[in-house]
């Protein structure tokens, strides 16, 4: 099955710098990479995603960029706010032929991320 | 706006005990629901995908017996945890996918579940 590995598992960032987060997955056929960002206690908000027919993707102050051949995609946020702090989560989307092909997502461990004002 | 809806955000049930979780696709048809599984300070974990009028098949490693899952209806899918036990709490969450022209495969979450069995 796919394996998805995040890095790092917390990051400090000062207020105004960027954050990178790197995630690689091991299925090749893994063909959607959403990013989310979950606060404690709450459902996992979509934040941005990427499909593996493109290199990169940009939303205002959150990019993400994929390298199919490497299997490895990040999530790139400028100008950070103190409001960004939260954990986020890479995953990847793969078909499950064993499964009637449903789609299914596999999460990354999750990275903590905090905003130092 | 909160397009699927999961009920109870909180319940506390007795050791040995079980309680049933409900995840309803408000608006659209979900033929599939996914069922996951995060302890504190832990990603999501698939535990099983449920599809309408069907068994779900469940992650390895997950007991299908005391996890049951129902997919009864496209907009509901329940998750009963059965004799339940302390390593049993967890927060509960399910996911749905609307296929088509109008949402995409856009994937949707339910609020969570936080279960503790005491």
């Amino acid at each position: 099955g796919e394996n998805v590995e995040q890095h790092p598992s917390t990051l400090s960032v000062q207020e105004g710098d960027s954050a990178v987060i790197k995630c690689t997955y091991s299925d090749s056929a893994s063909n959607y990479f959403p990013w989310y960002k979950q606060e404690l206690g709450k459902r996992p908000q979509l934040i941005i995603d990427i499909r593996s027919n493109v290199g990169e993707k940009k939303d205002q102050r959150i990019a993400v960029t994929l390298n199919k051949t490497a299997k490895h995609f990040s999530l790139h946020i400028t100008e950070t706010q103190p409001e960004d702090s939260a954990v986020y989560f890479c995953a990847a989307k793969i078909r499950d032929i064993s499964n009637f092909g449903n789609e299914k997502l596999t999460f990354g461990t999750g990275t903590r991320l905090t905003i130092i004002p | 706006g909160a397009v699927v809806s999961q009920h109870p955000s909180r319940v506390i049930c007795k050791s040995g005990t079980s309680v049933k979780i409900e995840c309803r696709s408000l608006d659209f048809q979900a033929t599939t629901m996914f069922w996951y599984r995060q302890f504190p300070k832990q990603s999501l974990m698939l535990m099983a995908t449920s599809n309408e009028g069907s068994k779900a098949t469940y992650e390895q490693g997950v007991e299908k017996d005391k996890f049951l899952i129902n997919h009864a209806s496209l907009t509901l899918s329940t998750l009963t945890v059965t004799s339940a036990h302390p390593e049993d709490s967890s927060f509960y969450i399910c996911s749905a996918t609307s296929v088509g022209q109008a949402r995409g495969n856009t994937i949707y979450f339910g609020e969570g579940s936080w279960l503790t069995v005491v």
